[in-house]
């Protein structure tokens, strides 16, 4: 079974204090990892698609790389606008041919002025 | 950038009643739309995949008679949750697909059965 693991499951982070999210998977047939940004009460907001190991993707104060087993999404210098709930995503082809998506339960990260 | 509409994004309804939720491609065909419900600290879970022109197609679990799914045309897909109950009551959100974009979202829909 295709399973997706984020952690932590909150983080607290002061501005200007940078650190990692964590997405672990164990998957087959990896096609593409996604991570989004979702705030509260909104639908997630797509941040990147990578989709082999040793890729790498930056977005302002975010960077998202990828291996064969996770991918961690780097936050640099973060403010407090950053703060929001970070979702992993895996795509895999299923059994029935057809893209299937599973999504991780999401980091709350907050961030201090 | 491709923007997928959700209406409504907030809906309160009695046990027994049913609701529609709609989900619109502005500016792109969406061939494929995805139904996801949400729980409080849970993954989105999804529930559906609907095809434009042909049936929907469930997830494990979800009872199709009760998840109506309704994809008419490429720019719009319907989620008809008949006769709610307040088990019912969830965070429910479409998604359709787009070549190396991944995942375009709607804004969520936040349905309380009272």
């Amino acid at each position: 079974e295709d399973q997706v693991t984020q952690s932590p499951e909150a983080l607290r982070l002061q501005e200007g204090e940078s650190s990692s999210l964590n997405c672990s998977y164990t998957v087959s047939g990896l096609r593409g990892l996604f991570w989004y940004r979702q705030d509260p009460g909104k639908g997630p907001e797509f941040l990147f698609t990578l989709y082999s190991a040793g890729e790498e993707k930056e977005k302002e104060r975010l960077k998202a790389t990828l291996t064969k087993k996770e991918s961690f999404l780097h936050i640099t210098a973060p403010k407090p606008e950053d703060s929001a709930t970070y979702l992993c995503a895996v795509q895999v082809w299923n059994s029935g041919g057809y893209q299937k998506v599973t999504f991780g339960i999401g980091t709350k990260l907050q961030v201090i002025p | 950038g491709a923007v997928v509409s959700q209406h409504p994004s907030r809906v309160i309804c009695k046990s027994g009643t049913s609701v529609k939720i709609e989900c619109r491609s502005l500016d792109f065909q969406a061939t494929t739309m995805f139904w996801y419900r949400q729980f409080p600290k849970k993954s989105l879970m999804l529930m559906a995949t609907s095809n434009e022109g042909s049936k929907a197609t469930y997830e494990q679990g979800v009872e199709k008679d009760k998840f109506l799914i309704n994809h008419a045309s490429l720019t719009l897909s319907t989620l008809t949750v008949t006769s709610a109950h307040p088990e019912d009551s969830s965070f429910y959100i479409c998604s359709a697909s787009l070549p190396d974009y991944g995942y375009t979202f709607g804004s969520g829909t936040r349905l309380t059965v009272v």
